[in-house]
């Protein structure tokens, strides 16, 4: 089966630009997390997805985020206007149930986002 | 405060010793904790799940073992070859879906 597939890899944006990254989940996966990992850091939650509903976004550092699921398919987040210390690695991950029934997650790649 | 610490410094190992990674944790009370390995440029990948009421898991090399008193896990790679090296992220889940990751340890494995 497909992996988990973000676009684009990488990203050059100056500050006060939007950007808009792209999560494609495996298929059948309802739940869909997006994950960040600042320079130097480690991998931080942002927001869980089941389907289309937002499950958790206690993660999301400000306003100037959005994640949306529409349709439970594929999901974006949009990041406006973007700052100097949003740079970094965003991930994204699937999973078909509670990662604690032992298959944890299925992450992507990442884009790796640089604001200038 | 909540802290998962992972040995910042590198691990160098000879090809053919056991590799063994530490993850202590502060302030939490983990359902669960996983372990994943993670390529440069690569996300990260799911390796193995231990629950909090067991002590010990395994699957083929790997070797996980899971103290809630000493709040400890031990992650141990026998034989370990070239190909394992890598960085290693223990996480944890609390409850839920939300999972907390320490910043990992470098594995370098010469041969």
């Amino acid at each position: 089966e497909a992996g988990v597939t973000q676009f684009p890899s990488h990203s050059v944006i100056e500050k006060g630009q939007t950007v808009t990254l792209r999560c494609d989940p495996i298929s059948g996966h309802d739940n869909l997390y997006w994950y960040r990992r600042v320079m130097g850091k480690e991998i931080k939650f942002l927001l869980h997805f089941v389907k289309e509903s937002k499950q958790d976004e206690s993660g999301m550092p400000n306003n100037r985020f959005l994640a949306e699921r529409t349709g439970g398919t594929y999901s974006t987040l949009k990041v406006q206007p973007a700052e100097l210390e949003d740079s970094g690695v965003y991930f994204c991950a699937s999973s078909l149930e509670n990662p604690g029934q032992g298959i944890g997650y299925t992450f992507g790649s990442g884009t790796r986002l640089t604001v200038v | 405060s909540q802290k998962i610490e992972q040995n910042s410094e590198a691990l160098n190992i000879q090809e053919g010793k056991t590799a063994t990674l530490t993850c202590n944790y502060t302030n939490y009370s983990p359902a669960y904790l996983q372990w994943y390995r993670q390529d440069p440029g690569r996300g990260p990948v799911f390796l193995l799940l231990i629950r909090e009421n067991e002590k010990e898991k395994r699957k083929e090399r790997l070797k996980v073992t899971f103290d809630t008193t000493l709040k400890q896990s031990l992650f141990h790679i026998t034989a370990s070859q070239p190909a394992d090296s890598a960085t290693y992220l223990c996480a944890l889940v609390t409850g839920g879906f939300k999972t907390i990751f320490g910043a990992g340890t470098r594995l370098f494995v010469k041969a």
